[in-house]
């Protein structure tokens, strides 16, 4: 199956902070990519959909100006956390839908865990 | 909206054994997509099977089978032969057809222990 590389797997930060989490598309190319917070024991919660050269869509109560998302070509998106609060601390989850084959599976990275102290 | 429904928060089961996985959905959308994903404790999503709504067969793939019915919005996860390695959450999600922005709905999950 196609691969999706996330850095980092963990992360540790001051309080003010801000920290980027990318997410790449290895073998394929990925019109879609998006960004999942999963708090402890919990399920995946959407934060946005990325799609390529537009502008994130972002779910409600999901603050734009904390979560930046950008998707800059068809293999790469980034999330960036700003000022990061000890509340952001979570595990961070992307996927992405390819452009060709199979558009309906997406394949997930391993995650970030975001501790912010 | 799409919602999905997994009743059971935990199971166990014994090893060699078999277990079932429930997932009830709702949707107003005729076609769509039906998942299971499995995360392991390294939190790792991985895809475990995949069933398109206008197939009537039921997908299975190994020791991995569904038991999809339409009309009732039901979509169970058989694992036959239970192993070790199968100790992990289970996600049940639902998908529309591919449109550029189309999230995956999961379910809470179910978390199954396989015991020796």
């Amino acid at each position: 199956g196609a691969v999706v590389s996330q850095h980092p797997s963990w992360v540790i930060c001051k309080s003010g902070t801000s920290v980027k989490i990318e997410c790449r598309s290895l073998d394929f190319q990925a019109t879609t990519m998006f960004w999942y917070r999963q708090f402890p024991k919990q399920s995946l919660m959407l934060m946005a959909t990325s799609n390529e050269g537009s502008k994130a869509t972002y779910e409600q109560g999901v603050e734009k100006d904390k979560f930046l998302i950008n998707h800059a070509s068809l293999t790469l998106s980034t999330l960036t956390v700003t000022s990061a609060h000890p509340e952001d601390s979570s595990f961070y989850i992307c996927s992405a839908a390819g452009t060709s084959g199979d558009q309906n599976i997406q394949y997930f990275g391993a995650g970030t865990r975001l501790s912010v102290l | 909206a799409q919602t999905v429904t997994q009743s059971q928060p935990e199971m166990s089961v014994q090893e060699a054994e078999t277990v079932t996985l429930s997932c009830t959905y709702d949707t107003s959308e005729s076609n769509y997509y039906l998942f299971w994903y499995k995360q392991p404790p390294s939190r790792q999503m991985i895809l475990v099977i995949r069933q398109e709504a206008y197939k009537q067969q039921n997908a299975t793939e190994n020791r991995f089978s569904v038991n999809f019915q339409k009309a009732a919005k039901s979509f169970s996860l058989k694992i036959s032969d239970s192993q070790l390695g199968d100790t992990a959450m289970y996600f049940c999600a639902f998908m529309k057809p591919f449109s550029g922005n189309t999230p995956l709905v999961f379910g809470k999950g179910t978390r199954l222990s396989v015991i020796a």
